[in-house]
C-alpha cells in the first residue's frame, strides 16, 4: 500500500538552529500538508501546498516556517530559527484531491526536540 | 479556539463489548467529519468519515453517527477487539474555508482481553 515517508524519525536541535523536516508524499497525490502535535495536545494544521505554492496556512505558520517541493518527490518543512515551543511531532500528509471525505494519508511523523 | 472537542481523554472497554467514542464541534459550517486512529510512533490512519448530508455511516465493525442539531458525532466499534487499542481522533472540515482539518485532542481506547 502506498505510504507517506518522513525523515528523520527523531531530530534533536539546539534553540536558534535551522531544521529541515523531509517528506516523500504518495506519488500521484497533488495536495501536501504539514500538521504538528505538541505532546498531549491536539493535532494542529500548519500549511497546505498545491501546484508549487502554499494554498492555506495557519497562524502557527509564521515567517520562521517555510515549505518547499525541491524536486518531483520531496516536500520539506524548514524552521529557520527553532524555539523551545517548536518541540512537537510533525506530520506530513498528502491527498489526491482537495477536499476529501477519505481523509489524508499521514506519514509516521518526525519528533522534533528543541533543547 | 477549540472547534472540535473530545472530552474523554481515555476509555476502557472489555473485548467483545461496544466502544463508543464521542466528539463535539462548534462550527456549524463543518461538512465533513472523520475519525482517525493512531498507534504509538505512527501517524494517524484514516478510519471512517461522514458528510453532513448523512446521519450514519457504517464500515464493518465501525459506525459513525452524526447529530447535526446537537453538533455531536460518535464512533461505535462493535465488537471491540484488543487490536483496536489506540488513540482515536475526531476531525472536521468545512468546504468553504479550505481543506484543513480541525482535530480534537483524542481519546485513548484500551480494549481489555
Amino acid at each position: 500500500e502506498p505510504e507517506v515517508t518522513q525523515t528523520p524519525s527523531h531530530q534533536v536541535t539546539q534553540m536558534g538552529q535551522e531544521v529541515i523536516l523531509r517528506c516523500v508524499p504518495i506519488s500521484n497525490h497533488l495536495y501536501f500538508y504539514w500538521y504538528r502535535q505538541i505532546l498531549g495536545q491536539k493535532v494542529e494544521f500548519l500549511v497546505s501546498f498545491y501546484n508549487n505554492e502554499i494554498s492555506e496556512k495557519s497562524e502557527i505558520f509564521d515567517d520562521q516556517f517555510s515549505v518547499e517541493r525541491p524536486d518531483g518527490s520531496n516536500f520539506t518543512l524548514k524552521i529557520r530559527s527553532t524555539k523551545l515551543e517548536d518541540s512537537a511531532m510533525y506530520f506530513c500528509a498528502s491527498s489526491e484531491v482537495r477536499h476529501t471525505g477519505g481523509g489524508y494519508t499521514f506519514g509516521s511523523g518526525t519528533r522534533l526536540t528543541v533543547v | 479556539d477549540q472547534q472540535v472537542k473530545q472530552n474523554s481523554p481515555s476509555l476502557s472497554v472489555q473485548e467483545g463489548r461496544i466502544s463508543i467514542l464521542n466528539c463535539d464541534y462548534t462550527n456549524s459550517m463543518f461538512d465533513y467529519f472523520l475519525w482517525y486512529k493512531k498507534y504509538p510512533a505512527e501517524g494517524p490512519t484514516f478510519l471512517i468519515s461522514i458528510s453532513s448530508i448523512k446521519d450514519k455511516n457504517e464500515d464493518g465493525r465501525f459506525t459513525v453517527f452524526l447529530n447535526k442539531s446537537a453538533k455531536h458525532l460518535s464512533l461505535h466499534i462493535v465488537p471491540s477487539q484488543p487490536g483496536d487499542s489506540a488513540v482515536y481522533f475526531c476531525a472536521a472540515s468545512a468546504r468553504n474555508t479550505g481543506n484543513q482539518f480541525y482535530f480534537g485532542t483524542g481519546t485513548s481506547l484500551t480494549v481489555i482481553p
